[in-house]
C-alpha cells in the first residue's frame, strides 16, 4: 500500500522569503503525486500534481513541485512566499486504484 | 460546473447519539466518493469510498458506516457515536476513472462529541 510523509510539521517563514515543504512517498510502481492547501475550517483545494511527463510541475498560486524517482520526494516550492500562503499543505500519493492517502500536513506560518 | 455540498458544517453531539452526516455532489455523473476523517496533527484519514450506488469500500474498521443511495448522496453514519469520533469530517468526489483525477473536496463537518 502506498504512504506518505510529511517530516516537517510546522514552518515559519518570512513573507517574500521562499518556501519548501518536503514530502517522500512509499510506492512499488509509478505514483501519482498530488499537493493540496488547506485554509482554516475549509476544505482542501489542488495546488497540483504530477503522474508522468516533466518531473518539475507548475500549479496556482505559483507554487511548484519537482518529483524525484531516486529519492522518493515530490517537493514543493515557492519562491517568495506571501502572507495569504499561511496554511495547512498535504502531499498525497495515489495509486492503481481508487484510494488516495494523505500525509500529515504541514503548517506554515508567514511571518511580517 | 460541478460543485459539492456537506452538511451540517458544524455539530456538537453527546456520547452515544447517532449521527448523519450527509454529502452531495451536483453538475456530474456516477462520481467516486469519499469520507475522510481530519484529526489535529494527523493528516486525513480514509474512512470510506464508492465507486458506485450501494457500493462501499470501508479501510478503517470503527462504528461509522456510510451509504450511497443514490448516484450523487453519500451519507455517513454512526449509530452510538465515541469520543473518539471528534474531528473534522470531509467528503470528496473523483470524475476521471482511475488514480490520475484529482479529488475535490466540500467544506468540511466539524463534529464535536461531548
Amino acid at each position: 500500500a502506498q504512504s506518505v510523509t510529511q517530516p516537517d510539521i510546522h514552518i515559519t517563514v518570512s513573507e517574500g522569503a521562499s518556501l519548501e515543504l518536503r514530502c517522500n512517498y512509499s510506492y512499488g510502481a509509478t505514483p501519482y503525486l498530488f499537493w493540496y492547501v488547506q485554509s482554516p475550517g475549509q476544505g482542501l483545494q489542488l495546488l497540483l500534481k504530477y503522474f508522468s511527463g516533466d518531473t518539475l510541475v507548475q500549479g496556482i498560486k505559483g507554487f511548484e513541485a519537482e518529483f524525484k524517482r531516486s529519492q522518493s520526494s515530490f517537493n514543493l516550492r515557492k519562491p517568495s512566499v506571501h502572507w495569504s500562503d499561511a496554511a495547512e499543505y498535504f502531499c498525497a500519493v495515489g495509486a492503481d486504484d481508487y484510494k488516495l492517502s494523505f500525509g500529515a500536513g504541514t503548517t506554515v506560518t508567514v511571518r511580517a | 460546473s460541478q460543485t459539492i455540498h456537506q452538511w451540517p458544517a458544524t455539530l456538537v453531539q453527546p456520547v452515544g447519539s447517532p449521527l448523519s452526516l450527509e454529502c452531495t455532489v451536483e453538475g456530474t455523473s456516477n462520481p467516486n466518493l469519499y469520507w475522510y476523517r481530519q484529526a489535529a496533527g494527523r493528516g486525513l484519514q480514509l474512512l470510506f469510498y464508492s465507486v458506485g450506488i450501494g457500493q462501499i469500500s470501508s479501510e478503517v474498521p470503527q462504528n461509522l458506516s456510510a451509504s450511497r443511495p443514490q448516484d450523487r448522496q453519500f451519507i455517513l453514519s454512526s449509530k452510538k457515536l465515541l469520543l473518539s469520533d471528534s474531528g473534522f469530517y470531509l467528503c470528496a468526489w473523483r470524475g476521471l476513472a482511475g488514480p490520475t483525477g484529482e479529488l475535490f473536496f466540500g467544506e468540511g463537518s466539524r463534529l464535536t462529541v461531548l
